[in-house]
């Protein structure tokens, strides 16, 4: 069974250019997260769906960020402008709605601006 | 609101020792309690969980943990340390009954000294 599957696993770009992050989550997985991990911060929950629904970008850092989710197989994330405070490892996650706390996470992008 | 606290951001001990790594919550309510590990390079992994019932719940690889009303504790351990558990630990909590997402504590790195 598949887990879920992220892409790109890297990414290196240069300030100002947009980037997109894509995630797969498990079938029959009905709820997503988006999280970014770093140094500093460590473990931050920037949006989570349910439903293919945003339900709770809090943690989205700006207007910069943004997500979706058009159907229940695939979300992105994206960053336009992108800027080097917004290096990290970014990953996502998926879980059954009945099952809170259960997380299933991706391998993660790790995003480099320069 | 609920917290996490991990004491101690880095834990060595030696290959076949006791691994015990610390966890203690803060819950207005009875919450659910939950570790993770995560190996380089990779996501998060779930390790065991405690929602209700027996205090003492056991995961994978021969982790175990209790949960502590009274202390408001969650402590992991391991009795014999392998090298293959050298990773990042995070614990995390959820109100139970609730809606809201998991909080992480900010991680405890395991190293594993032959």
């Amino acid at each position: 069974d598949a887990g879920v599957i992220q892409s790109p696993r890297h990414e290196v770009t240069e300030m100002g250019q947009e980037v997109t992050l894509r995630c797969k989550p498990i079938s029959g997985h009905n709820s997503l997260f988006w999280y970014r991990q770093t140094m500093m911060r460590g473990l931050e929950l920037l949006i989570y769906f349910n439903n293919n629904v945003p339900i709770d970008d809090s943690g989205m850092p700006e207007d910069r960020f943004s997500a979706k989710m058009p159907n229940a197989s695939f979300s992105t994330l994206k960053i336009q402008p992108s800027e080097p405070r917004d290096s990290a490892v970014y990953f996502c996650a998926s879980r059954r709605s009945a099952r809170a706390g259960e997380l299933f996470f991706g391998e993660g992008s790790r995003l480099t601006v320069l | 609101a609920q917290s996490v606290t991990q004491l101690g951001s880095h834990v060595s001990v030696s290959e076949g020792a006791l691994v015990l790594l610390r966890c203690n919550y803060s819950s207005s309510v009875p919450p659910y309690l939950f570790w993770y590990v995560q190996y380089p390079n990779q996501g998060l992994q779930l390790l065991l969980k405690y929602t209700t019932g027996a205090t003492l719940v056991k995961g994978i690889n021969g982790f175990e943990a209790e949960f502590k009303k009274s202390e408001t504790s969650f402590h992991l351990t391991k009795p014999s340390a392998h090298m293959s558990d050298a990773a990042e630990y995070f614990c995390a909590v959820i109100p139970s009954g609730s809606a809201r997402q998991l909080t992480f504590g900010s991680g405890t790195q395991l190293t594993v000294l032959p």
